[in-house]
């Protein structure tokens, strides 16, 4: 079963411009990790954020927590072409990773 | 770009076959997962083994059954193959057993007809 919603289910954008993808989740959990999948391959880790964190930052990625609304957001700031792929939330509680069914992100050059 | 090797990366099997597909983890990670991805949705977890036993298994029947060896590789075994099965298979691994990001392969692309 799905644990994660991520939305919009597809976003499409400039580049250039920021892109946001959210994800809400139901049960009480240890840590949120968002994921980058291009084109139906392997899945790459992008950042982690544990439960007692409200806020991240890694390169042109910012990530936010907020637990009282089992809530998380991605932003990716100037984006570019090269960032189009599908970005998926998992979280991490007692059981290791359950995905959301992810945000597709195309953006145009 | 990923220390994860799976094998093959892709694969035609007719209904009522037994497959197998493999996995070569990074040195070092006792940690292996196995996700299964249908088309347009998320890797939906298999099972974990942490140093050559399992411990933890989504909802997935009996005939989905997994070994881990010491040399870091793994394999998922699916018996009784159903059009269904038809899907992206995702090997993960890590250190430990504790929490942290995973690393995942490429896959491989099973197809059952």
């Amino acid at each position: 079963s799905q644990q994660g919603e991520e939305d919009p289910q597809a976003l499409s954008i400039q580049e250039g411009e920021n892109a946001t993808m959210n994800c809400s989740y139901k049960t009480s959990i240890n840590n949120l990790q968002w994921y980058r999948q291009n084109s139906g391959r392997g899945l790459v880790h992008l950042i982690l954020i544990r439960s007692n964190e409200r806020e991240k930052h890694s390169g042109r990625l910012r990530v936010t927590l907020d637990t009282s609304k089992k809530s998380s957001s991605l932003l990716i700031t100037a984006s570019r072409a090269a960032d189009t792929a599908s970005y998926f939330c998992a979280t991490q509680g007692n059981t290791p990773l359950v995905f959301g069914k992810g945000t597709r992100l195309s953006v145009i050059a | 770009e990923t220390g994860v090797t799976q094998s093959p990366t892709h694969l035609i099997k007719t209904r009522g076959q037994q497959v197998t597909l493999r996995c070569s983890s990074q040195s070092g990670h006792n940690t292996v997962s196995w996700y299964q991805q249908a088309l347009g949705q998320g890797p939906q977890f298999i099972f974990q083994y942490y140093r050559e036993e399992e411990n933890g298994r989504g909802n997935f029947p009996p005939r989905f059954s997994g070994l881990q060896f010491p040399n870091y590789s793994s394999e998922l075994n699916v018996n009784a193959l159903e059009l269904d099965d038809s899907a992206l298979y995702l090997c993960a691994s890590k250190k430990d057993d504790r929490d942290g990001g995973y690393t995942f392969g490429s896959g491989t692309r099973l197809t059952v007809v």
